[in-house]
């Protein structure tokens, strides 16, 4: 499968915990994308990266979240002290270099449930 | 920023009849709407999409038309078939900022 990975695709944490995710775009896609969907909602944007660089962030990614990119290929969105308002399904996408921010494609997920 | 709005939340129709789902935008300066479909626990996938350059753009049985002066675009599906139930997600963006989306509309095709 050459599409968008993520890793885990399943997490149960207890609130308070951390957690960290893992995102490995499309092969030489140099833009990718964390989301944050809920039932019933369409996808939030999070952050995204062009290669390594971090360059736009929501307001939705208080300071209990990190990502990172730090060889421009995957991918990691850590949540530290978890809360019950965390769990979601976090989706990653990536868009090749020739078409910006359009045309992203998305990984599975990762679904996290804190309890 | 952007807000995108989408109606309706559910739609259900009869095998074969046509569908058509509707979205509104409010930043005049977004240039590319996309649709997704996403079927129960799967990911998002990207069925079809515009830019603003356009007004019209067909694939088979889904098109999508866009109305740039009253910031509307809508998909449009014809001889649905049971496999096309699933959630369907519009969006919009200017191209340097990323997507916002709409919160989705259940698509119900009875048999």
């Amino acid at each position: 499968d050459t599409g968008v990975s993520q890793d885990p695709r399943h997490k149960i944490t207890k609130r308070g915990q951390n957690v960290t995710f893992r995102c490995d775009p499309i092969s030489e896609h140099n833009r990718l994308y964390w989301y944050r969907q809920t039932l019933g909602q369409g996808p939030e944007f999070l952050t995204y990266f062009q290669n390594e660089a971090q360059l736009e962030k929501s307001r939705l990614l208080s300071d209990r979240f990190s990502a990172e990119r730090p060889k421009g290929s995957f991918s990691t969105l850590e949540i530290q002290r978890t809360e019950q308002g965390d769990s979601a399904m976090y989706l990653c996408a990536s868009s090749p270099p020739t078409s910006g921010v359009y045309e992203q494609y998305f990984g599975p997920g990762t679904r996290l449930t804190v309890t | 920023g952007e807000n995108v709005e989408q109606h309706p939340s559910t739609l259900s129709v009869q095998e074969g009849d046509s569908a058509v789902i509707k979205c509104t935008y409010s930043d005049s300066a977004s240039n590319y709407f996309p649709w997704y479909k996403q079927e129960l626990g799967k990911r998002p996938q990207l069925i079809i999409d515009i830019r603003s350059n356009v007004g019209e753009k067909k694939d088979q049985r889904i098109a999508v038309t866009l109305n740039k002066t009253a910031k509307h675009f809508s998909l449009h599906i014809t001889e649905t078939q049971p496999e096309d139930s699933a959630v369907y997600f519009c969006a919009a963006t200017r191209g340097y900022s990323t997507l916002t989306f709409g919160k989705g509309t259940m698509l119900l095709v009875s048999p």
